[in-house]
Parts: C-alpha cells; sequence; structure tokens
C-alpha cells in the first residue's frame, strides 16, 4: 500500500541556520504534497503544498521541492527562528488513490537560540 | 482556531469500555476525516467520510467504528479499549470537490486525548 518515509526524525539547528526534511513516497498516482506543522498541544496546520506539476515552491523563508522521478520531495526552512521549532509533516495525496492524506512519521525540528 | 470542534479534549477509562469521540466540521465541509497519533508517532489514518459516506478506511481496528450524520458532524467509536488504544485522536475536515479529486488542505481540531488504564 502507500507508505511516505520521512527523515529526520528529529533536527536541531542554531537559528539562523537552514533546516531540510525529506520525505520518499510510494504511489506512483500521488500528486499532492502537503507540508504540515505541529506545535505542542496543536492539531497540525499546513504550511505549504505543491502540485505534481511543479518543480519548487516558496513562500517567504519557507520552501518546498519534488522530484517526481525519484520520488522525493523535500521541505527548506531558512533563516530559522525560535518559534519554527516544532514537528513537521509531509503527506502524499493521489486524487486516484484509495487514501486521500498519507501521512509521513514527522520530524521534531528544534531551533536554538 | 482551525473551526474543527472536537470533544472531549481528554478522557480517561478503563481497559474493556467504550468511548465515543466526536467532530463538528468547518461549516461547509463535506469531508471527515479520523487519524491517531500515539506517543511520538506518526499520524495514522484511520477512515475518511464524505457527506455521510465511507470513503476511504485505513489501519482501523474492527473494535472501532465511526460514522458521519446527516448534519455532517462525526463519531469515532472505541470499544473493548486496551492500553495500546491510549493516543491523540484527531479529527480533520475539508471541503471536497467530489470524484474529481481536487486537493484540499485538511483543518485539524486539537484532539482528543485517550487514555485507556
Amino acid at each position: 500500500g502507500e507508505n511516505v518515509e520521512q527523515h529526520p526524525s528529529t533536527l536541531s539547528v542554531q537559528e539562523g541556520d537552514s533546516a531540510v526534511i525529506k520525505c520518499t513516497y510510494s504511489d506512483s498516482a500521488s500528486n499532492y504534497f502537503p507540508w504540515y506543522k505541529q506545535e505542542l498541544g496543536k492539531g497540525p496546520q499546513l504550511i505549504i503544498d505543491i502540485r505534481s506539476n511543479v518543480g519548487e515552491k516558496k513562500d517567504q523563508r519557507i520552501a518546498v521541492t519534488l522530484n517526481k522521478t525519484a520520488k522525493h520531495f523535500s521541505l527548506h526552512i531558512t533563516e530559522t527562528q525560535p518559534e519554527d521549532s516544532a514537528v513537521y509533516f509531509c503527506a502524499a495525496s493521489s486524487t486516484s488513490g484509495t487514501y486521500k492524506y498519507i501521512f509521513g512519521t514527522g520530524t521534531r525540528l528544534k531551533v536554538l537560540a | 482556531d482551525s473551526g474543527v470542534t472536537q470533544t472531549p479534549k481528554h478522557l480517561i477509562t478503563a481497559t474493556g469500555q467504550r468511548v465515543t469521540l466526536r467532530c463538528s466540521p468547518r461549516s461547509g465541509d463535506l469531508s471527515v476525516y479520523w487519524y491517531q497519533q500515539s506517543l511520538d508517532q506518526g499520524l495514522q489514518f484511520l477512515i475518511q467520510y464524505y457527506n455521510g459516506e465511507e470513503r476511504a478506511k485505513g489501519n482501523i481496528l474492527e473494535r472501532f467504528s465511526a460514522q458521519q450524520f446527516p448534519d455532517l458532524h462525526s463519531e469515532l467509536n472505541l470499544s473493548s479499549l486496551e492500553l495500546g488504544d491510549s493516543a491523540l485522536y484527531f479529527c480533520a475536515s475539508s471541503v471536497e470537490k467530489g470524484s474529481s479529486g481536487a486537493w484540499e488542505e485538511l483543518f485539524f481540531g486539537e484532539g482528543s486525548r485517550l487514555t485507556v488504564l
């Protein structure tokens, strides 16, 4: 069945440095790749997404890249700030698949001041 | 505030018992999803409903069941509870545009934390 692998599981960076989280999906029919941020005690919230017809998307300090051939997509956060500390989830979705959203296992990002 | 309401926020019960978790989706959202998040684990997809009908099923145990009512709220029923069922249960909703499968953001509630003793 569909599977999404996410690495690393934990990531610590110094404030101002960049952070990169990588995901790999298995279902070649996947065509939508959202990223969610979960702060402590809250539900996940969408921060950025990318569709299969686009290779890269940027929104201020956040960017996502997609390599459909390799079935990889990544989240890049530049100039990290303490408020970026959270758990980040990638997900893959297919408009023709059984599931709407399959989430990765999450990455706990700690930004050290 | 995502607009998705989950009750109760916290629930403590004993093994063997049955509980019901409730979710009210955002106004206008037709799809409801249920996810289970165990300690330090990812989001495990349980089940999805669209406009009252089951749309997709994930790793949902036979002891668990769900439904979506005509007013679009949903309930997740967990029975014969075991210690391992202790987790955070999230409900999410989205606007569903039907079989064309428009990609939609999921809006999550704040979860119901279930503790089975």
